[in-house]
């Protein structure tokens, strides 16, 4: 079974330049969430999408990030314009969304963005 | 609010040693707690999870957790450490309803000796 796919895996940008990333969930995993790793902390929820409809996004800067899941499948993450304390390591992950396998979260490997 | 609480940043055991990561969570209701491995430039990876029942949970790479809810405590144990157990340890605790996202503790980076 494939995992979660997320690219690019690096990225480099100035401030105030935009930045987009794509994550890809395991097939037929209903629930999709991106979260933040800042160097030194664990990662911290952004949004979470229940197939297309957004279910928590508190914690996402709404200024200047959004997120869309439009056909309930993949998902772009974008950042527009980009500070310096937005670098950090972009994590999705995925899960079933319903039973217990709802509570499980597979994680994708993660973009690491520098924002110099 | 809930929280998570790993007291070690950094932990330095020998090989073959034995191994005790903390976890102290803040949470009003039934917790479903995890445990989650990063080694560098990886995702996270579940080693194991506990959801209801049997307070001792096994997992994989031969690492074990104790749910003590009286302490409100997951710690991690691993009888005999091997080298390529050196990664970053996360304790994740998941808000009651489900699917809730994950509320992870800083982490707590292993170094192993040879």
């Amino acid at each position: 079974e494939a995992g979660v796919a997320q690219s690019p895996r690096y990225k480099i940008i100035e401030k105030r330049q935009s930045v987009a990333f794509w994550c890809n969930p395991i097939s037929g995993h209903a629930t999709l969430y991106w979260y933040q790793q800042i160097l030194g902390q664990g990662p911290k929820l952004l949004i979470q999408f229940q197939n297309n409809g957004v279910v928590d996004d508190s914690q996402l800067p709404k200024d200047r990030f959004s997120a869309e899941r439009l056909k309930g499948v993949d998902s772009t993450l974008k950042i527009q314009p980009a500070k310096l304390e937005d670098s950090a390591v972009y994590l999705c992950a995925s899960s079933l969304g319903r039973g217990q396998g709802a509570n499980e979260q597979f994680f994708g490997p993660g973009t690491r963005l520098t924002v110099l | 609010a809930q929280s998570v609480t790993q007291p070690d940043i950094h932990i330095t055991v020998s090989e073959g040693a034995s191994l005790e990561l903390r976890c102290n969570y803040s949470y009003g209701a039934t917790p479903y707690l995890f445990w989650y491995v990063q080694s560098p430039g990886q995702g996270l990876q579940l080693l194991l999870k506990y959801f209801s029942g049997d307070t001792l949970v096994q997992g994989i790479k031969g690492f074990e957790a104790e749910f003590k809810r009286s302490q409100s405590s997951f710690n991690l144990r691993k009888p005999s450490v091997h080298w390529s157990d050196a990664a970053e340890y996360f304790c994740a605790v998941a808000l009651g309803y489900q699917g809730g996202k994950l509320i992870f503790g800083q982490g707590t980076e292993l170094s192993v000796k040879p």
